[in-house]
């Protein structure tokens, strides 16, 4: 799977749009783009995923350039909850569900 | 998405002695589950990737004898470990892959003294 870079720590203030991003310079035509959280002692979080277009759901919106070269994660009202690890990364899907799991941002909501 | 439950949350024991893990899919059938640890600070590294009715695949460097998987059934996977050292004290995640989403359990927190 290819590798993603992100920042290693970002702040926010809350009720505010957060927009974390990703560069995966190197993804493959037939990797998605998968965002995952952990929040402080807890287990990963699925957020969201895409492959090419943008997305979105109740907790978040994917933007993907056009290229796929880099993403953004766009958490938009971010709350204290939101305070997290993110962890973008690059699948292909096919029968091996292996995950690889990067350094992450480290996203700190202020009040 | 699916539901994953661990057991137990948090678990305290002396070096040299075993410790199991319980992994269960609440309710999705999962053949396939997997099994993280993470260091304080690190990021999650994947262990093994656990097969029902078959043997567990491991990573690289990780020891087939002393982290034992098993997963007897499609909601069932465990991890045991076995003559544990300080060394293994770690929080262990499990998960599962449901509709090309990956569900996690909420980690169990290892120390061993």
């Amino acid at each position: 799977d290819a590798k993603t870079t992100q920042p290693p720590s970002m702040d926010c203030a809350e009720g505010r749009a957060a927009n974390l991003p990703c560069n995966h310079s190197t993804i493959s035509g037939n990797e998605y783009v998968y965002w995952y959280r952990q929040i402080h002692s807890q287990g990963p979080q699925y957020i969201i995923h895409g492959l090419k277009n943008n997305e979105t759901n109740e907790m978040a919106s994917l933007i993907i350039t056009e290229d796929r070269k880099s993403s953004t994660l766009i958490l938009p009202h971010a709350t204290l909850r939101d305070t997290a690890v993110y962890y973008c990364i690059v699948r292909a899907l096919s029968n091996d569900y292996k995950l690889s799991f990067g350094a992450g941002t480290t996203v700190t909501v202020r009040a | 998405g699916a539901v994953v439950s661990q057991h137990p949350s948090r678990v305290i024991c002396k070096s040299g002695t075993s410790v199991k893990i319980e992994c269960r899919s609440l309710d999705f059938q999962a053949t396939t589950m997997f099994w993280y640890r993470q260091f304080p600070k690190k990021s999650l590294m994947l262990m093994a990737t656990s097969n029902e009715g078959s043997k567990a695949t491991y990573e690289q460097g990780v020891e087939k004898d002393k982290f034992l998987i098993n997963h007897a059934s499609l909601t069932l996977s465990t991890l045991t470990v076995t003559s544990a050292h300080p060394e293994d004290s770690s929080f262990y995640i499990c998960g599962l892959d449901s509709f090309n989403e990956q569900f996690f359990g909420p980690g169990t927190r290892l120390t061993v003294l």
